[in-house]
């Protein structure tokens, strides 16, 4: 149980398009999921946490209106890059959390993405 | 703040040799602690937890972990180290409670596992 599924699990794509991945709960709702980003040899930066229905909560630094995230439903979290540029390349990483094991997170795959 | 250090950035081991990746973290209250495995290009699988109980804790893959309070660690340990060992262990820390808890990661450390 408590599996995370995210697509796609690499793209690449040009400067200036957006791009979306999607994060799912396989086998639970979460009322809670969030975004990181993992730059290489280091560790996962929080991004921003989505409350189903509600607006996502962003942490210091993160851009709201480059990354956006939607969490629309209880299985479902997008997180949209726009306009993407060269720097925004980096290993995404998805999680969830149920309302019932709120100290528990369990994590996708990763998207690898690319912007050339 | 609470936070997580993980002060070996890289370490070699030879294979069937122990191991014991080093973890300290800061919090006023009982941490939920936590180490995840990170093979290359993938997600994070949980390794263990620690919430309350038994300070000693075991995990997957042979891994046990122990939280001491005096020494504000969470060690993770493994007598024999196999080669698929090879990986980006993290040890993290819930920031918060209940809905609000956000997990806070250390830095990771690198194991190299030598034949």
């Amino acid at each position: 149980g408590a599996v995370v599924s995210q697509h796609p699990s690499r793209v690449i794509c040009k400067s200036g398009t957006s791009v979306k991945i999607e994060c799912r709960s396989l086998d639970f709702q979460a009322t809670t999921m969030f975004w990181y980003r993992q730059f290489p040899k280091k560790s996962l930066m929080l991004m921003a946490t989505s409350n189903e229905g509600s607006k996502a909560t962003y942490e210091q630094g993160v851009e709201k209106d480059k990354f956006l995230i939607n969490h629309a439903s209880l299985t479902l979290s997008t997180l949209t890059v726009t306009s993407a540029h060269p720097e925004d390349s980096s290993f995404y990483i998805c999680s969830a959390r149920s309302g019932d094991r709120t100290n528990e997170q369990f994590f996708g795959p990763g998207t690898r993405l690319t912007v050339l | 703040a609470q936070s997580v250090t993980q002060p070996d950035i890289h370490i070699t081991v030879s294979e069937g040799a122990s191991l014991e990746l080093r973890c300290n973290y800061s919090y006023g209250a009982t941490p939920y602690l936590f180490w995840y495995v990170q093979s290359p290009g993938q997600g994070l699988q949980l390794l263990l937890k620690y919430f309350s109980g038994d300070t000693l804790v075991q995990g997957i893959k042979g891994f046990e972990a122990e939280f001491k309070r005096s020494q504000s660690s969470f060690n993770l340990r493994k007598p024999s180290v196999h080669w698929s060992d090879a990986a980006e262990y993290f040890c993290a820390v819930v920031r918060g409670s209940g809905n609000t808890g956000k997990l806070i990661f250390g830095q990771g450390t690198t194991l190299q596992v030598k034949p």
